[in-house]
């Protein structure tokens, strides 16, 4: 099982839609969690962190499950330029070292 | 504002050939690491540092090196390139290796083709 895990996608919805993306993540002691964006032949770039207690940044709603190790991000009345890769995040410790484990992402496509 | 800056943008090398992929940021970050991208296989950690004088192994170092002589510098050196290295190489900085509300900067990608 891969330590993170997402659906490839793509996502082809209409403009104005609403879309929601699930990661889950393999290790329970995972300690932070993040969605990042990327567009294409572009660098990833943070949308937004992933708390506890789940959080609103505009259109883009993220939440954390802990118990059943999955993160969601939920896009609402989507738009064109929403279109690009996004990419599940998981930080926690592996032994003694930190580490970042990056999800493949999940591919949305907006139409008119 | 440069943030991460990371060159060339593209290079093709032979097999065999040797190359340094330079990456400086200016934000005073203690945290650095080089990832690869390959389709499908989401960005994996080749080598990073945790501050000037410190590098350490990430989950494919193989045919890699890297130093960090000064906070800003991180460069990436492809000691005897092999078509396997053939991918996108991102160098990425941020204040910590974790922690929650840590952003990520990354550069903008060099892209590299080993023929």
């Amino acid at each position: 099982r891969k330590e993170v895990e997402q659906d490839p996608g793509p996502f082809n919805v209409p403009e104005g839609a609403t879309v929601a993306f699930n990661c889950t993540y393999s290790n329970s002691a995972s300690q932070s969690f993040f969605w990042y964006r990327q567009d294409c032949r572009k660098e990833p770039k943070l949308l937004m962190s992933v708390y506890s207690s789940g959080n609103e940044d505009g259109r883009f709603t993220a939440q954390l499950n802990r118990a059943s190790q999955y993160i969601s991000l939920l896009i609402r009345d989507s738009k064109l330029s929403d279109s690009a890769t996004y990419l599940c995040v998981v930080g926690g410790l592996t032994g003694t070292a930190s580490k970042l484990t990056f999800g493949t992402g999940t591919r949305l496509q907006v139409t008119l | 504002n440069a943030g991460v800056t990371q060159t060339p943008k593209f290079q093709v090398l032979k097999t065999g050939q040797s190359m340094t992929l330079q990456c400086a940021q200016d934000m005073n970050h203690e945290y650095m690491s080089w990832y690869r991208q390959d389709p499908g296989m989401g960005l994996r950690l080749i080598h990073y540092s945790v501050g000037a004088g410190i590098t350490d192994q990430g989950e494919v170092p193989n045919g890699y090196n890297v130093s960090r002589s000064t906070t800003e510098d991180f460069p990436l050196r492809l000691l005897s390139a092999a078509p396997s290295q053939t991918s996108v190489y991102f160098c990425a900085s941020s204040y910590s290796s974790t922690g929650e509300g840590n952003t990520i900067y990354f550069g903008e990608g060099s892209w590299l083709t080993v023929v």
